[in-house]
């Protein structure tokens, strides 16, 4: 199965872009990566999921090189209310057995 | 468009006892899954439900099981409840063609306690 490596912890200031890089070396050539947004006492919140090169929405962007060996969540601009734990995610070859881990604990600071 | 609901939002057990906790999907989605989140750890993959059959389950005992009905509702039941149970139980909804089922709605939690 494929798993997952994020950092344990990150600090930014608002106004500032946060990048947080997963690390995924064995995921399948048709494999998805998913990331996701949790606040304290609440379900995750879908953020944004991607195959491979670029994909840009409203919130976020995520870059995949082409090895896909690991991908990085870009916020723009992030403010106070950005604090939270990011997950990321890669698909498990069909069995949609997804395996959040543990996270990326995001403290932005004023 | 309602969002994921899941009920009770707490519950106090005590161990041995037997806890069933229900969830709704958003209206279109066929797909429910359930995981579990102990105080400060990750989510844990429990249970993927999808059109009324047991599509998958993680790495937990027999003791935990479930079933979707045909409204897609599903319910979670966790027998024999220990203490290392206790823990905020998510449902979460999706619709199951393609891309669509990585792109879960998570419901607000059920926060089990055993003592």
């Amino acid at each position: 199965l494929a798993k997952t490596t994020q950092p344990i912890s990150m600090d930014s200031y608002e106004g500032q872009e946060v990048n947080i890089t997963c690390s995924h070396n064995n995921i399948a050539t048709n494999d998805y990566i998913t990331w996701y947004q949790q606040f304290p006492s609440q379900g995750p919140r879908f953020i944004i999921q991607g195959y491979k090169t670029k994909v840009t929405n409203e919130v976020a962007s995520l870059f995949i090189p082409a090895d896909r060996k690991s991908s990085t969540l870009s916020l723009p601009r992030v403010s106070l209310s950005d604090t939270a734990v990011y997950y990321c995610l890669a698909d498990q070859s069909g069995t949609y057995k997804y395996i959040f881990g543990t996270g990326t604990r995001l403290k932005v600071l004023a | 468009e309602a969002g994921v609901t899941q009920s009770p939002t707490h519950l106090i057990k005590t161990r041995g006892q037997q806890v069933t906790l229900r969830c709704s999907p958003i209206s279109g989605h066929t797909s429910v899954y359930w995981y579990q989140q102990a105080l400060g750890l990750g989510l844990q993959f429990l249970l993927w439900y999808d059109e009324g059959e047991e599509r998958n389950r993680g790495n937990f005992p027999p003791r935990f099981s479930g079933r979707q009905f045909p409204n897609y509702s599903s319910e979670l039941n966790v027998n024999a409840l220990e203490l290392e149970d206790s823990a905020l139980y998510l449902c979460a909804s999706s619709r199951r063609t393609g891309g669509d089922v990585r792109e879960q709605y998570f419901g607000p939690g059920t926060r089990l306690t055993v003592t």
